[in-house]
């Protein structure tokens, strides 16, 4: 049980083009999602807190209007990045936990590596 | 954002051997601590959830221990096999939802 399902694992796109980046938990809600950025040879970047029927919180320096996230539903949460330039270019995973607020572990998704030319 | 170093950043065992690595994290507003296994093409799997000052868990021959006091938690594995081979994470939770991740020991378990 606990499964996240990313979608797509890998994207190749032109310079200005809008990605979005779908995460769905499969066989429980998720009220809460999370979305981490990795750059090479560094660890988990936290992005934002995407809550279900309200706005993502955004950590400190991460652009609003850049990234933009909807948690539609309580097992989808997207994550589009709009004008996609090359230094955007990087692995985006997302996460989720059972129950929000508690001390369950996070179930991953599978990542997605987008590449802008 | 909290401030989370993990050591070695990489390490390379002989099968056979034990092992350990250090995460260390602020010890104020500690609420939880989550250690992560992470193979390659894979996705980060869940290790432990560990609450107390004190806290020891074990599963199979991975086990880790938490000192919340001064904010570090050991990971040890014995007996390292091949299949362990994988990036290790631990991510500290504050007082709000979030987790912030450690930048991972990459461990290479030689055959």
């Amino acid at each position: 049980g606990a499964v996240v399902s990313q979608h797509p694992s890998w994207v190749i796109c032109k310079s200005g083009t809008s990605v979005k980046i779908e995460c769905r938990s499969l066989d429980f809600q998720a009220t809460t999602m999370f979305w981490y950025r990795q750059f090479p040879k560094q660890s988990l970047m936290l992005m934002a807190t995407s809550n279900e029927g309200s706005k993502a919180t955004y950590e400190q320096g991460v652009e609003k209007d850049k990234f933009l996230i909807n948690h539609a539903s309580l097992t989808l949460s997207t994550l589009t990045v709009t004008s996609a330039h090359p230094e955007d270019s990087s692995f985006y995973i997302c996460s989720a936990s059972i129950r929000q607020n508690s001390n369950q572990p996070q179930h991953f998704g599978d990542g997605t590596r987008l590449s802008i030319l | 954002i909290l401030n989370v170093e993990q050591s070695p950043q990489s390490l390379h065992v002989q099968e056979g051997d034990s092992t350990n690595f250090t995460c260390s994290f602020p010890s104020s507003n500690f609420y939880a601590l989550h250690w992560y296994r992470w193979e390659t093409a894979k996705s980060p799997e869940a290790l432990f959830v560990m609450t107390l000052n004190g806290d020891e868990k074990k599963k199979g021959r991975i086990s880790a221990t938490l000192n919340t006091k001064e904010g570090y938690s050991y990971l040890y594995i014995k007996g390292s096999q091949p299949e362990d081979s994988a990036t290790y994470l631990c991510a500290p939770r504050g007082g709000g939802n979030q987790f912030y991740f450690g930048t991972g020991t990459s461990l290479t378990v030689i055959p």
